[in-house]
């Protein structure tokens, strides 16, 4: 299976301590976005890149948030200083970006961050 | 922002074909119509994609009328296994308008 992956799939954490998500998108896929989803709610998007350049940053993302994709591949999405509210699902998907798929996004299985 | 509406729920029977609008009064000229399954715990599976007038492939059907206003997913012939949330989503490349919404949790029953 070359879909995109994530991990952890899941991540138990401390107030106040900081914690790092993987994700490896589909191979060739040129755009990587990372989005945030609670209970009962649909994904609400966050950052995305286009190969390694971040080309767009929601409001959404405090300064608590960074996220980097080196040489355009793997991605991190980091959190520092976590808050209770901060507990969600974390959904990366990625895209082709050119052609006539470009905009059909792929996901992730998501990774469950509980911040006690 | 641009939105999408949806029904937030739905109620169908097995065998039978459920027919899901999305509203998108915003939709901009360069803007695809993508719609997404998503069953709990999993992230949102990628369904069918238009730009205008109908669209079909192994699982779905996409009907966009001339104005491109709203758009209409046809599901066949549903299964319990279709239950799920579906979102209608905006897709051209502006990240604004990457908003899914509650989506519409579509119940099949036996």
């Amino acid at each position: 299976d070359t879909g995109v992956s994530q991990n952890p799939r899941h991540k138990i954490t401390k107030r106040g301590q900081n914690v790092t998500f993987r994700c490896d998108p589909i191979s060739e896929h040129n755009r990587l976005y990372w989005y945030r989803q609670t209970l009962g709610q649909g994904p609400e998007f966050l950052t995305y890149f286009q190969n390694e350049a971040q080309l767009e940053k929601s409001r959404l993302l405090s300064d608590r948030f960074s996220a980097e994709r080196p040489k355009g591949s793997f991605s991190t999405l980091e959190i520092q200083r976590t808050e209770q509210g901060d507990s969600a699902m974390y959904l990366c998907a990625s895209s082709p970006g050119t052609g006539v798929s470009s905009y059909e996004q792929y996901f992730g299985p998501g990774t469950r961050l509980t911040v006690t | 922002l641009a939105k999408t509406t949806q029904p937030i729920s739905m109620d169908s029977y097995e065998g039978q074909e459920v027919n899901i609008t999305c509203s998108h009064n915003n939709i901009a000229t360069n803007d695809y119509i993508t719609w997404y399954q998503q069953f709990p715990s999993q992230g949102p599976r990628f369904i069918i994609q238009g730009y205008k007038t109908k669209v079909t492939n192994e699982v779905a059907s996409l009907f966009i009328p001339a104005d491109r206003k709203s758009s209409t997913l046809s599901l066949p012939r549903v299964s319990l296994s279709d239950t799920a949330v579906y979102y209608c989503l905006l897709e051209g490349g502006a990240t604004n308008k990457l908003i899914f919404g509650t989506g519409t949790l579509l119940a099949v029953q036996p």
